[in-house]
């Protein structure tokens, strides 16, 4: 069990450009979530898969977003003609079972900077 | 709807200092679990504890303990003896369905705690 990987840690890249995160969840967990963390808050939902199906979004995923787990392993999340709001952690975070009991083991998460 | 809130922004406490972290959630679930959550300053969200609504008991683990309280709807977190290492954000946690109905569910987190721990 070598936890859940994002890569990068850090990225910071110019309003307009497109980028994309990588997640690698914990390798028996069926369950990968997408959260925002901006600075001072609490980790936002923003999406959830279970194997490779996309069950949930949250509205604050914008059509600029879109996320995939093409094989229900690793997941990446693309961000689209970035925007300075879009600045803030985004953390991923893998599960067993269902997080209303278990809860989540989260990643380090990925900084994004939008300049 | 889910709710949880976290009123205290900063708490500063002296090494070997007592401390109390405050958490208040609002639901409309009979039975439901919260959590702590604790990000030092890595980023990464480490899980402290999980607790069912069943038990109202006081746990301890270590020289943390909480106190749930159902009544007043109150999660709150106390470390005994604070050290350095204990300086980081924490976070109260309320599983809420997901809109959809699916019943899937997601984490609503407080604003978190900042705690720092001056040697």
């Amino acid at each position: 069990d070598t936890g859940v990987s994002q890569d990068p840690r850090h990225k910071i890249t110019k309003r307009g450009q497109n980028v994309t995160f990588r997640c690698d969840p914990i390798s028996e967990h069926n369950r990968l979530y997408w959260y925002r963390q901006t600075l001072g808050q609490g980790p936002e939902f923003l999406t959830y898969f279970q194997n490779e199906a996309q069950l949930e979004k949250s509205r604050l995923l914008s059509d600029r977003f879109s996320a995939e787990r093409p094989k229900g392993s690793f997941s990446t999340l693309e961000i689209q003609r970035t925007e300075q709001g879009d600045s803030a952690m985004y953390l991923c975070a893998s599960s067993l079972h269902e997080v209303g009991v278990y809860g989540y083991t989260f990643g380090s998460g990925t900084r994004l900077t939008v300049v | 709807a889910q709710k949880v809130t976290q009123a205290q922004t900063e708490i500063s406490v002296v090494e070997k200092e007592d401390v109390t972290l405050d958490c208040v959630y609002e639901t409309r679930d009979t039975t439901y679990y919260l959590f702590w959550y604790k990000q030092p300053p890595s980023g990464e969200l480490v899980f402290l504890i999980r607790r069912n609504s069943f038990d109202e008991q006081n746990e301890i683990s270590g020289r943390y303990s909480w106190n749930f309280q159902k009544s007043t709807s109150s999660f709150n977190f106390t470390i005994t003896a604070s050290q350095v290492v204990d300086s980081a954000v924490y976070f109260c946690a309320l599983p809420t369905k997901a809109p959809s109905g699916a019943g899937s569910y997601q984490l609503t987190f407080g604003k978190g705690t900042k705690l720092s721990v001056i040697p």
